[in-house]
């Protein structure tokens, strides 16, 4: 168990709500990520954090926001919801500061956009 | 840009079979390549690779890599049923960012 949390773990909105996830770690882990999955596309990275208040975009960060104010949440926002962000979203952590290591997921959000 | 290809996309065998998953990668300053299990819900871990040509080994899966020609294979032997799901091939690259593949969706028959 990597005490990895996320909430909520389904939400349904409608397009142009702003949405929130949650991730919260208990490990003490450096890094965190933001991921999304689709069909047919694996896992693509959103943004992630390499520290309090450091964080990156990833491949698909349009639309999407971060903060990360503390070492154990990790939050991502939708500003203004659309369809296309229909997803099902994963956050993750490695367990280590910035050594090579294994990818901890939390336990994935469904989110439903109208 | 980083990017990760697997093969094949989707595959179905029947119990017994043994199979063989790719993954090829473009990776800045690779560090490491990993490979996930995923059923319904979260990847779990399977393996992570960092040195060419050692095999890892666990149960019925192995997995080998070879910097040299940028590849990885994951294989499982005398599959069972309970080997259904998506195999996740992911490499962590430059600034600890982790890049996944599509993954190779495999289903395991009776």
């Amino acid at each position: 168990d990597a005490g990895i949390t996320q909430s909520p773990r389904h939400k349904v909105t409608e397009t142009g709500t702003p949405v929130t996830l949650r991730c919260h770690q208990t490990e003490n882990h450096r890094y965190m990520y933001w991921y999304r999955q689709d069909p047919g596309h694996g896992l693509r990275l959103i943004h992630y954090s390499y520290g309090v208040k450091d964080t990156d975009k990833g491949e698909v960060s349009d639309g999407y926001s971060v903060s990360r104010s503390k070492t154990e949440d990790f939050l991502l926002t939708l500003e203004s919801a659309t369809s296309s962000q229909t997803s099902v979203y994963f956050c993750a952590a490695t367990p280590a500061g910035g050594n090579t290591g294994e990818l901890f997921f939390g336990e994935g959000s469904r989110l439903t956009v109208l | 840009e980083d990017k990760v290809v697997q093969s094949p996309l989707s595959l179905v065998v029947h119990e017994g079979d043994t199979v063989t998953l790719n993954c090829s990668y473009e990776v800045t300053n690779f560090r490491s390549l990993l490979w996930y299990k995923q059923e319904k819900k979260a990847p779990t871990f399977l393996f992570m690779l960092t040195s060419s040509g050692i095999e890892k080994k666990s149960g019925r899966l192995s997995s080998i890599l070879d910097k040299k020609e940028l590849f990885s294979i994951l294989n499982i032997t005398a599959t069972q049923t309970g080997d259904s799901a998506v195999y996740l091939c992911a490499v962590e690259g430059y600034g600890q960012n982790f890049v996944f593949g599509p993954g190779t969706r495999l289903s395991v028959l009776p």
